[in-house]
Protein backbone atom coordinates (compact mmCIF):
# COMPACT_ATOMS: atom_id res chain seq x y z
CA UNK A 1 0.00 0.00 0.00
CA UNK A 2 0.74 3.69 -0.01
CA UNK A 3 3.79 4.93 2.36
CA UNK A 4 4.72 7.89 2.91
CA UNK A 5 8.09 8.63 4.44
CA UNK A 6 9.56 11.67 6.17
CA UNK A 7 13.18 12.99 7.04
CA UNK A 8 14.43 13.92 9.56
CA UNK A 9 12.03 12.27 12.54
CA UNK A 10 13.97 15.27 14.49
CA UNK A 11 15.70 18.78 13.73
CA UNK A 12 17.21 20.63 16.31
CA UNK A 13 18.45 24.44 15.27
CA UNK A 14 19.76 27.09 16.56
CA UNK A 15 17.48 30.28 15.98
CA UNK A 16 17.87 31.61 12.96
CA UNK A 17 19.25 28.74 11.38
CA UNK A 18 17.47 27.67 8.49
CA UNK A 19 15.30 24.11 8.69
CA UNK A 20 13.44 21.52 5.78
CA UNK A 21 11.74 18.44 6.51
CA UNK A 22 10.92 16.48 3.20
CA UNK A 23 7.85 13.86 2.83
CA UNK A 24 9.09 11.16 0.11
CA UNK A 25 5.58 8.95 -0.67
CA UNK A 26 5.36 5.46 -2.87
CA UNK A 27 3.33 6.48 -5.18
CA UNK A 28 2.71 9.63 -7.69
CA UNK A 29 0.22 11.58 -5.42
CA UNK A 30 -2.78 13.51 -6.24
CA UNK A 31 -1.81 16.86 -4.20
CA UNK A 32 0.16 17.15 -0.43
CA UNK A 33 -0.95 18.59 2.44
CA UNK A 34 1.22 20.06 5.35
CA UNK A 35 0.27 20.69 8.31
CA UNK A 36 1.77 21.89 11.85
CA UNK A 37 1.09 20.81 15.46
CA UNK A 38 2.51 22.97 18.07
CA UNK A 39 3.38 20.90 21.60
CA UNK A 40 0.16 19.98 23.59
CA UNK A 41 -2.35 20.91 20.09
CA UNK A 42 -3.75 19.79 17.60
CA UNK A 43 -2.87 19.86 13.71
CA UNK A 44 -3.09 23.01 11.73
CA UNK A 45 -3.18 23.04 8.05
CA UNK A 46 -1.01 25.26 6.69
CA UNK A 47 -0.93 24.41 2.61
CA UNK A 48 -2.05 22.69 -0.38
CA UNK A 49 0.27 22.01 -3.38
CA UNK A 50 -1.51 20.38 -6.18
CA UNK A 51 0.49 20.96 -9.70
CA UNK A 52 3.84 19.31 -10.38
CA UNK A 53 7.02 21.55 -9.55
CA UNK A 54 4.92 23.79 -8.11
CA UNK A 55 6.27 26.24 -5.20
CA UNK A 56 4.52 28.32 -2.78
CA UNK A 57 5.95 30.67 0.09
CA UNK A 58 4.38 32.01 2.99
CA UNK A 59 6.47 34.06 4.78
CA UNK A 60 9.56 32.42 6.21
CA UNK A 61 7.97 28.93 4.81
CA UNK A 62 8.97 27.89 1.51
CA UNK A 63 6.81 24.68 0.22
CA UNK A 64 7.60 22.57 -2.70
CA UNK A 65 6.12 19.49 -4.79
CA UNK A 66 8.28 17.55 -6.44
CA UNK A 67 8.40 17.02 -10.86
CA UNK A 68 7.54 13.95 -10.76
CA UNK A 69 4.73 14.25 -7.51
CA UNK A 70 6.26 11.74 -5.54
CA UNK A 71 8.18 14.33 -3.00
CA UNK A 72 7.84 17.74 -1.16
CA UNK A 73 9.65 19.83 1.25
CA UNK A 74 8.82 22.53 3.75
CA UNK A 75 11.93 25.00 4.29
CA UNK A 76 11.86 27.40 6.98
CA UNK A 77 14.37 30.57 6.50
CA UNK A 78 15.71 31.97 10.36
CA UNK A 79 14.08 29.91 12.02
CA UNK A 80 12.06 31.30 15.36
CA UNK A 81 10.92 30.01 18.67
CA UNK A 82 7.71 29.96 17.39
CA UNK A 83 8.48 27.51 14.79
CA UNK A 84 8.90 24.97 17.42
CA UNK A 85 6.27 21.82 16.77
CA UNK A 86 5.83 18.81 14.19
CA UNK A 87 5.34 19.37 10.84
CA UNK A 88 3.19 16.38 8.91
CA UNK A 89 2.71 16.19 5.01
CA UNK A 90 -0.20 14.78 3.89
CA UNK A 91 -1.75 13.30 1.11
CA UNK A 92 -4.13 11.17 -0.93
CA UNK A 93 -3.14 8.89 -4.27
CA UNK A 94 -6.84 10.26 -5.27
CA UNK A 95 -9.58 12.56 -4.17
CA UNK A 96 -11.53 9.46 -3.09
CA UNK A 97 -8.61 7.37 -1.21
CA UNK A 98 -8.27 7.53 2.21
CA UNK A 99 -5.01 10.42 4.19
CA UNK A 100 -2.34 9.32 4.55
CA UNK A 101 -0.23 11.42 7.03
CA UNK A 102 3.71 10.87 7.11
CA UNK A 103 5.56 10.11 10.45
CA UNK A 104 5.87 13.69 11.04
CA UNK A 105 9.00 15.92 11.76
CA UNK A 106 9.79 17.62 15.07
CA UNK A 107 11.43 20.71 15.35
CA UNK A 108 12.68 22.27 18.37
CA UNK A 109 14.62 25.71 17.95
CA UNK A 110 16.86 26.42 20.42
CA UNK A 111 16.88 30.54 21.60
CA UNK B 1 -17.25 31.09 12.64
CA UNK B 2 -17.02 28.30 15.61
CA UNK B 3 -14.09 25.69 15.05
CA UNK B 4 -14.38 21.89 15.33
CA UNK B 5 -15.86 20.66 18.88
CA UNK B 6 -15.20 17.47 20.23
CA UNK B 7 -16.13 16.06 23.24
CA UNK B 8 -15.36 15.11 26.12
CA UNK B 9 -11.71 16.22 26.38
CA UNK B 10 -10.56 13.64 28.31
CA UNK B 11 -11.71 10.28 29.19
CA UNK B 12 -10.60 7.71 31.68
CA UNK B 13 -11.88 4.18 31.08
CA UNK B 14 -11.17 0.59 32.15
CA UNK B 15 -10.23 -2.45 30.14
CA UNK B 16 -13.24 -4.25 28.33
CA UNK B 17 -15.31 -1.05 28.45
CA UNK B 18 -16.86 0.71 26.09
CA UNK B 19 -16.43 4.56 25.01
CA UNK B 20 -18.24 7.10 22.54
CA UNK B 21 -16.59 10.12 21.68
CA UNK B 22 -18.37 13.13 19.76
CA UNK B 23 -17.24 16.00 17.08
CA UNK B 24 -19.66 19.01 15.73
CA UNK B 25 -17.44 19.63 12.54
CA UNK B 26 -17.44 23.33 11.48
CA UNK B 27 -21.09 24.42 10.37
CA UNK B 28 -21.52 23.80 6.56
CA UNK B 29 -18.65 21.01 6.38
CA UNK B 30 -20.43 17.79 5.61
CA UNK B 31 -17.14 15.92 5.50
CA UNK B 32 -15.82 14.41 9.13
CA UNK B 33 -12.54 12.49 9.72
CA UNK B 34 -11.42 10.55 12.42
CA UNK B 35 -7.58 9.87 13.54
CA UNK B 36 -6.02 8.34 16.27
CA UNK B 37 -2.20 10.08 17.84
CA UNK B 38 -0.06 7.96 19.80
CA UNK B 39 3.39 8.73 20.08
CA UNK B 40 4.83 5.56 18.49
CA UNK B 41 2.81 5.12 15.28
CA UNK B 42 1.75 8.96 14.55
CA UNK B 43 -1.55 10.19 13.04
CA UNK B 44 -3.50 6.94 12.07
CA UNK B 45 -6.76 7.42 9.87
CA UNK B 46 -9.72 5.84 11.43
CA UNK B 47 -12.81 6.34 9.22
CA UNK B 48 -13.96 9.48 6.78
CA UNK B 49 -17.57 9.95 6.45
CA UNK B 50 -19.96 12.48 4.34
CA UNK B 51 -23.10 12.70 4.18
CA UNK B 52 -23.86 10.29 6.48
CA UNK B 53 -22.22 7.91 4.55
CA UNK B 54 -18.35 5.77 5.41
CA UNK B 55 -16.13 6.90 2.36
CA UNK B 56 -12.86 5.03 3.48
CA UNK B 57 -11.72 3.25 6.24
CA UNK B 58 -8.44 3.17 7.72
CA UNK B 59 -6.92 -0.44 9.49
CA UNK B 60 -8.34 -1.10 12.15
CA UNK B 61 -10.18 -3.85 14.01
CA UNK B 62 -13.93 -3.62 13.79
CA UNK B 63 -14.27 -2.69 17.95
CA UNK B 64 -14.08 1.15 16.16
CA UNK B 65 -17.06 1.75 14.41
CA UNK B 66 -18.35 5.40 13.35
CA UNK B 67 -21.29 7.15 12.22
CA UNK B 68 -22.71 10.34 10.95
CA UNK B 69 -26.00 12.29 11.70
CA UNK B 70 -27.96 14.40 9.38
CA UNK B 71 -26.37 17.55 10.39
CA UNK B 72 -22.81 16.41 10.01
CA UNK B 73 -21.99 15.34 13.91
CA UNK B 74 -20.47 12.27 13.67
CA UNK B 75 -19.09 9.89 16.82
CA UNK B 76 -16.95 7.29 17.18
CA UNK B 77 -17.74 4.33 19.47
CA UNK B 78 -14.31 1.76 20.48
CA UNK B 79 -16.02 -1.53 22.54
CA UNK B 80 -14.09 -3.87 24.38
CA UNK B 81 -11.27 -1.17 25.11
CA UNK B 82 -7.27 -2.24 25.42
CA UNK B 83 -4.49 -0.73 26.96
CA UNK B 84 -3.17 -0.06 23.50
CA UNK B 85 -6.74 1.93 22.49
CA UNK B 86 -4.96 4.98 24.80
CA UNK B 87 -4.28 7.87 22.64
CA UNK B 88 -5.39 11.34 21.51
CA UNK B 89 -8.28 11.32 18.90
CA UNK B 90 -8.86 14.02 16.71
CA UNK B 91 -11.61 14.74 14.36
CA UNK B 92 -11.31 16.87 11.19
CA UNK B 93 -13.92 18.12 9.26
CA UNK B 94 -13.93 19.53 5.58
CA UNK B 95 -16.46 21.42 3.61
CA UNK B 96 -16.46 18.72 0.91
CA UNK B 97 -14.89 14.93 0.99
CA UNK B 98 -11.59 14.88 -1.59
CA UNK B 99 -8.51 16.97 -1.37
CA UNK B 100 -9.84 19.89 0.98
CA UNK B 101 -8.37 21.84 3.49
CA UNK B 102 -8.76 20.11 7.01
CA UNK B 103 -9.73 21.71 9.87
CA UNK B 104 -9.14 19.68 13.51
CA UNK B 105 -10.57 19.73 16.96
CA UNK B 106 -8.26 19.90 19.77
CA UNK B 107 -9.22 16.34 20.27
CA UNK B 108 -10.24 13.89 23.13
CA UNK B 109 -7.66 12.14 25.34
CA UNK B 110 -8.53 8.48 26.00
CA UNK B 111 -6.50 6.77 28.64
CA UNK B 112 -7.09 3.21 29.03
CA UNK B 113 -6.31 1.53 32.83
Amino acid sequence: GQQVMQIPQYQHVQEGEDFTTYCNSSTTLSNIQWYKQRPGGHPVFLIQLVKSGEVKKQKRLTFQFGEAKKNSSLHITATQTTDVGTYFCADRETSYDKVIFGPGTSLSVIP
Amino acid sequence: KAGVTQTPRYLIKTRGQQVTLSCSPISGHRSVSWYQQTPGQGLQFLFEYFSETQRNKGNFPGRFSGRQFSNSRSEMNVSTLELGDSALYLCASSFQEGNTEAFFGQGTRLTVV
